[in-house]
């Protein structure tokens, strides 16, 4: 149980095109979806929270404009980045939290991870 | 401010030998994490540890919490080369009512034979 899923799972597109990609837990309802961004050699770095039927919450140097994050169920969240440039090359991985109710709230179950490269 | 730091951030070890890796927080943490990250993949948790004095162990790898001291340990018993990979440790504290994670560095362990 606890799977998520991400796709696509790599991604290349042209500088200034828009990318979509896709979270989804797969057998648990996430209350709670995570964004993480981590670049060749370097930790994983939270860019947002998002709360289902909410709006995001950006760390701090993340662009919202930019990096635009929809939770529109317990099973799904995007993340799209718009006007996309070689910088924001990068390994997102996702991950999701289930209901605070349940046993295992405090775990997060993360996604494969999508692979972008901006050309 | 939660801040996680790892040592090493590299580290070599042959075949057989034991070594730990530490992950010290800065702030308090009422869970810590444990993950291993293969090139290329993305995280496969190992532990998870909830409580002061809290020690888990799975194979060759054993985790322990001392919250006290805001120190989590990975100890790895007599390596074999499968355990290469990067270790990453992660605190979060569920007062925040998130439950954000905060990653150290993360620990490029290589066992060569």
């Amino acid at each position: 149980g606890a799977v998520v899923s991400q796709h696509p799972s790599w991604v290349i597109c042209k500088s200034g095109t828009s990318v979509k990609i896709e979270c989804r837990s797969l057998d648990f309802q996430a209350t709670t979806m995570f964004w993480y961004r981590q670049f060749p050699k370097q930790s994983l770095m939270l860019m947002a929270t998002s709360n289902e039927g909410s709006k995001a919450t950006y760390e701090q140097g993340v662009e919202k404009d930019k990096f635009l994050i929809n939770h529109a169920s317990l099973t799904l969240s995007t993340l799209t980045v718009t006007s996309a440039h070689p910088e924001d090359s990068s390994f997102y991985i996702c991950s999701a939290r289930g209901n605070p109710h349940r046993r295992a709230a405090y775990e997060q179950y993360f996604g494969p991870g999508t692979r972008l490269t901006v050309t | 401010e939660l801040k996680v730091e790892q040592n090493p951030l590299f580290l070599s070890m042959q075949e057989g030998k034991n070594y730990t890796i530490y992950c010290n927080y800065s702030t308090t943490s009422d869970r810590l994490y444990w993950y291993r990250q293969d090139p290329g993949k993305s995280l496969e948790s190992l532990f998870v540890l909830l409580s002061n004095g809290a020690v888990k162990q799975e194979g060759r790898l054993m985790a322990s919490l001392d919250t006290k001291a805001r120190l989590s340990t990975l100890h790895i018993t007599a390596a074999v080369h499968d355990l290469s990979a990067t270790y990453f440790c992660a605190a979060s504290y569920s007062g925040a009512g998130s439950y954000q994670l905060t990653f150290g560095k993360g620990t490029k362990l290589s066992v060569i034979p």
